[in-house]
């Protein structure tokens, strides 16, 4: 299986209502990333997770949530987000943690989010 | 002036024709990467290359350490290959391997 599964593929919602993304990986990985992307640009980072703890939080607004309740799965939590937050979210995962710098990454498919 | 830049932003080819797409960036690097995202989203890692030249079919991906440049190349092409091809450098100040440097993108864009 060298697949990264999110779900859900679209979610609408709106600013005031309460969401999750899933992401989940069963390659054995041990870091896993959430990125950003707007249309037509590339994805941004926005958070990473190492051997299941928060390594890197690239200053993202505390209505966006990260949980990685074990090393297959990565959630991200919404809360009150604003229409500019209308995005592709991708999940990604990598074979090692943070200390292996030259990893191929592995993406999944997104989730196209739309905040109303 | 951005950190890694690609040429052609937009390339439109006919089937079957030999498909070059450049990347230059301006930094040292430990890593490049060249990532294939096709309409709805999916990103797939097409090579991670740190010297020479990878070959996957009828892919083939250079780089040139000294002149900070690499090159994707694409065989026959087919309109399965249309898609945006994104390259993305690993700097070597960076203390995670996790943060990439982007490149806007190549739209490829093959007609049968």
């Amino acid at each position: 299986d060298t697949e990264v599964t999110q779900t859900p593929k679209h979610l609408v919602m709106g600013m005031t209502n309460k969401k999750s993304l899933k992401c989940e990986q069963h390659m054995g990985h041990r870091a896993m990333y959430w990125y950003k992307q707007k249309a037509k640009k590339p994805p941004e980072l926005m958070f990473v997770y190492s051997y299941e703890k928060l390594s890197i939080n690239e200053s993202v607004p505390s209505r966006f949530s990260p949980e990685c309740p074990n090393s297959s799965l990565l959630n991200l939590h919404l809360h009150a987000l604003q229409p500019e937050d209308s995005a592709l979210y991708l999940c990604a995962s990598s074979q090692l943690g943070l200390e292996e710098t030259n990893e191929k990454l592995f993406f999944g498919s997104g989730t196209q989010l739309s905040v109303l | 002036k951005n950190e890694v830049e690609q040429s052609p932003q937009n390339l439109t080819a006919q089937e079957g024709e030999f498909i070059t797409i450049n990347c230059s960036y301006s930094v040292g690097i430990s890593a490049l990467h060249w990532l294939q995202q096709h309409p709805g989203g999916g990103i797939v890692s097409l090579f991670m290359l740190s010297s020479g030249k990878k070959k996957h079919g009828r892919l083939i991906a250079t780089i040139n350490i000294q002149e900070k440049h690499s090159s994707l190349h694409i065989t026959a092409s087919h309109p399965r290959d249309s898609a945006v091809y994104i390259c993305a450098v690993r700097g070597i100040w960076e203390t995670s391997g996790s943060r990439l440097t982007f490149g806007e993108g190549t739209q490829l864009t093959v007609n049968p």
